[in-house]
């Protein structure tokens, strides 16, 4: 079984659409992440959920947002996609927020066209 | 806000080489973490180092925690064409992980 596991692994569309990407973790971890990858391959975290409760938002658009129906999972949907949105977006977990290692999925190739 | 800097961007060496990645943070750590990601795959945790002054081996892979715990650095001695990617330190600050921009490793066989 994979522990953190995203769906779609390549999305493609068109600038203005909408789309989802959907995380979720087996791990039983409490914490969950999206972090978005450039073409530098800079990892830069966007967004961490504790138990459900949104604790980091960093200066992403609004059109990003985030939800976490329960603590094992969290989706990310994104409104009228713009050409620099394209990027791999990687969910992560942990268990807490302090000590313990993150596990990441498989990133989500997201190209606008 | 929290800062990680990595150095170098890119290191391109012969296999058998020696090969060193810095990371420098502009805040006291309460830990770092190294992370390496393969061609098109996802980052994978290596190793966590939490006290000062922290040395830590894993086979040809040598970590260290500076005494300040602001800076760290990754060794690898002899490389292997299996040590190819990019290493990512990773400082934990005020609730979150904050990556440097990793250091890609090529290796010439």
């Amino acid at each position: 079984d994979t522990a953190v596991s995203q769906t779609p692994k390549y999305l493609v569309t068109q600038m203005g659409n909408d789309k989802s990407i959907k995380c979720e973790q087996n791990l039983g971890h409490d914490t969950m992440y999206w972090y978005k990858q450039d073409s530098k391959k800079f990892l830069k975290i966007m967004f961490s959920y504790n138990n459900k409760e949104l604790i980091i938002n960093e200066t992403v658009p609004n059109r990003f947002s985030p939800k976490s129906p329960d603590k094992a999972h969290l989706n990310l949907h994104i409104n009228s996609l713009e050409l620099g949105d394209s990027a791999v977006y990687f969910c992560a977990s942990s268990q807490g927020v302090k000590e313990s290692e993150a596990f990441f999925g498989q990133g989500t190739r997201l190209t606008v066209v | 806000g929290q800062q990680v800097m990595q150095i170098p961007q890119y290191q391109h060496v012969q296999e058998g080489e020696d090969f060193t990645t810095y990371c420098n943070s502009s805040t006291t750590l309460s830990n770092i973490q190294w992370y390496k990601q393969r061609p098109g795959g996802h980052p994978v945790f290596l190793i966590q180092l939490v006290k000062s002054g922290e040395v830590k081996k894993q086979k040809r892979l040598t970590f260290q925690f500076g005494e300040a715990k602001k800076n760290s650095s990754l060794h690898i001695t002899a490389t292997q064409t299996t040590d190819v990617g990019t290493y990512f330190c990773a400082g934990r600050g005020a609730q979150k992980l904050v990556f440097g921009q990793g250091t890609r490793l090529t290796i010439n066989p």
